[in-house]
């Protein structure tokens, strides 16, 4: 069983919109927590890292939050863009050990 | 930020045949190198974790005699996939690690390899 859950598990939504992408974990011991945006034939990049002590952590148009009591952590975007389409990847880390989400593919409509 | 390269970044091949994918810290040294692979709509699944100078850790399921892997230098790590076949046509994404200027680990992405094999 994966230990990182994500969901929903693709979004679409017009282009200026918000949404919230959801990540629970059961991963542990906890080191940290990362999303990564990839791009359709591309490698990920880091959006976030967030350690136990972090609640919330923000990029540009992008927040992440992480609940560590609860395991749960969030992203949301911010006035989405059409360069948003992506997949976007929770990462949770057990020390040097990292466990991949499945992804969310979020598609940004004109 | 740090950057990952990889070369090439898509290879066709013949069946049987082999090939190499290299994987390159640029701006910092990278004394671990992983492996991943990619398969379409799909999570990246750790193939093999390589150290520099050491033998390469290969997670389960994956055959060490048919991705080979040379982690040679602190920038350095390749890939090799021996006698291609069309299942091992696929994603190969190549991540290295590295501690930051404030001493946090961090583990950077190469931009993919796209392999197909015919």
């Amino acid at each position: 069983k994966n230990q990182v859950e994500q969901s929903p598990q693709s979004l679409i939504i017009l282009e200026g919109k918000n949404c919230t992408l959801q990540c629970n974990y059961t991963v542990s011991p906890f080191s940290n927590l990362r999303w990564y945006k990839q791009d359709t034939g591309r490698g990920p990049v880091s959006l976030t890292i967030m350690t136990f002590s972090e609640n919330t952590k923000s990029n540009g148009r992008y927040t992440a939050t992480l609940d560590a009591d609860t395991k749960q952590s969030s992203l949301h975007i911010t006035a989405s863009q059409l360069s948003d389409s992506a997949s976007y990847i929770c990462v949770v880390s057990a020390y040097y050990d990292m466990r991949f989400g499945a992804g969310t593919r979020l598609t940004v409509k004109p | 930020g740090a950057v990952v390269s990889q070369h090439p970044s898509r290879v066709i091949c013949k069946s049987g045949t082999s090939v190499k994918i290299e994987c390159r810290s640029l701006d910092f040294q990278a004394t671990t190198m992983f492996w991943y692979r990619q398969f379409p709509k799909q999570s990246l699944m750790l193939m093999a974790t390589s150290n520099e100078g050491s033998k390469a850790t290969y997670e389960q399921g994956v055959e060490k005699d048919k991705f080979l892997i040379n982690h040679a230098s602190l920038t350095l790590s390749t890939l090799t996939v021996t006698s291609a076949h069309p299942e091992d046509s696929s994603f190969y994404i190549c991540s290295a690690r590295s501690a930051g200027p404030s001493g946090k680990v961090e583990q950077f992405f190469g931009p993919g390899t796209r392999l197909t094999v015919l």
